[in-house]
């Protein structure tokens, strides 16, 4: 069975603070899908990457990136310079198979709150 | 691209009366997702439809839940007979064949 952890339920910096959200993943497939979503205190959830289980290149996208580690089932997510507005819940999720976006549906972790104060 | 929309975006019910949902999906998104989320947690995956065909249900989805997208548009997410540990909140999602699935505002529906 798939499942998602994220250890960290809540992390809590200095505006400017580097920071990083860890995400460890089990599955039995060997073709899959990485996640991260973002849900500010609005309430809905923002897609921020999707990666496949091929792909392990890391990704930059303006302050934020990504580390995709297969050999420790890990999909951890950094922001630079973290500012106010980064303030979130931050989910990390699983999809197997082919489907890519989750003919089974998503399997989330229980997500990690990220507190940026000023 | 107006995204994916729902109504109502709160719901008050007395358990064991029933309650019905609607999303309005990415216009041209073909497969279409019900997720429920309880505080603390992240969303749990509860059925999928792709254009009209429910393709797939989770345990989650009791008897007392039903989902239709009647034409492949819109979808609803009854439940009936609704019991207080159905308060949560109702996500939407939508995603045009494998890519990745776009989410609603969700509908917060709290059972007294």
């Amino acid at each position: 069975a798939q499942k998602v952890t994220q250890a960290q339920t809540e992390i809590s910096v200095v505006e400017k603070e580097d920071v990083t959200l860890d995400c460890v993943y089990e599955t039995r497939d060997t073709t899959y899908y990485l996640f991260w979503y973002k849900q500010p205190p609005s309430g809905e959830l923002v897609f921020l990457i999707r990666r496949n289980s091929f792909d392990e290149q890391n990704e930059i996208s303006g302050r934020y990136s990504w580390n995709f580690q297969k050999s420790t089932s890990s999909f951890n997510f950094t922001i630079t310079a973290s500012q106010v507005v980064d303030s979130a819940v931050y989910f990390c999720a699983l999809s197997e198979g082919y489907s890519g976006g989750g003919a089974d549906g998503l399997t989330f972790g229980k997500g990690t709150h990220l507190i940026i104060q000023p | 691209d107006t995204g994916v929309s729902q109504n109502p975006r709160h719901k008050i019910t007395k358990r064991g009366q029933n309650v019905t949902f609607r999303c309005d999906p990415i216009s041209e998104h073909n497969r279409l997702y019900w997720y429920r989320q309880t505080l603390g947690q992240g969303p749990e995956f509860l059925t999928y439809f792709q254009n009209e065909a429910q393709l797939e249900k989770s345990r989650l989805l009791s008897d007392r839940f039903s989902a239709e997208r009647p034409k492949g548009s819109f979808s609803t997410l009854e439940i009936q007979r609704t019991e207080q540990g159905d308060s949560a909140m109702y996500l939407c999602a939508s995603s045009y064949g494998v890519d990745e699935q776009y989410f609603g505002p969700g509908t917060r529906l709290t059972v007294t």
